[in-house]
């Protein structure tokens, strides 16, 4: 099965600095891959996602980018504000219509004011 | 429309005994997913249900089960519990691919 591994597991940035979280997967067959938030207490949201006919895909101040060839692909989040703490989730699946995502074991982001 | 409910929300079980959690997806949806969620492993896929057939089922050991029934709502249970079986159990409903979690039922085992 796929196996997605995800680093850093922490990361603290000041108020507007960027954070990157980086993200590698195994199965060469993954072409689809999603970014969740959960924030303190919540249930975790779908922020932005990417296939693998993509390389790159922006919204607002956050990004993801894909390299299929090395098998990882990263979220990039500029301009942090306080409201970015929360965990960050990866994941990936075939899209064969099942939604079966295999997750990353998140990285706890914190924004100092 | 309301979203993916879960019941109970939390729940204290003693080792050995068997524990049945409840889905309700949104309205429409019906693919439901059950993930556990715990601190250290994040998010594990359990299965999948699609039009009351269970379509994957992840790496986790026979006591884990579920079923889902004609209305899409779903239900797990977990069966001679351990202690390893403590966890926020979420479940997800989906009409594309895009996963709708409900708030999670957290379980104690003790």
């Amino acid at each position: 099965g796929e196996n997605v591994e995800q680093h850093p597991s922490t990361l603290s940035v000041q108020e507007g600095d960027s954070a990157v979280i980086k993200c590698t997967y195994s199965d060469s067959a993954s072409n689809y891959f999603p970014w969740y938030k959960q924030e303190l207490g919540k249930r975790p949201q779908l922020i932005i996602d990417i296939r693998s006919n993509v390389g790159e895909k922006k919204d607002q101040r956050i990004a993801v980018t894909l390299n299929k060839t090395a098998k990882h692909f990263s979220l990039h989040i500029t301009e942090t504000q306080p409201e970015d703490s929360a965990v960050y989730f990866c994941a990936a699946s075939r899209q064969t219509g099942a939604n079966n995502l295999f997750f990353g074991t998140g990285t706890r982001l914190t924004v100092i004011p | 429309k309301a979203g993916v409910t879960q019941t109970p929300r939390y729940l204290i079980k003693t080792r050995g005994q068997q524990v049945t959690l409840s889905c309700s997806p949104i309205s429409g949806h019906r693919s439901v997913s059950w993930y556990q969620q715990t601190p250290g492993q994040g998010l594990q896929f359990l299965f999948e249900y699609f039009s009351e057939t269970q379509r994957n089922k992840g790496n986790f050991p026979g006591r884990f089960s579920g079923r889902q029934f004609s209305n899409s709502r779903s239900e797990m249970n977990v069966s001679t519990l351990e202690l390893g079986d403590s966890a926020l159990y979420l479940c997800a409903s989906s009409l594309a691919q895009e996963l709708f979690f409900g708030e999670g039922s957290r379980l104690t085992v003790l």
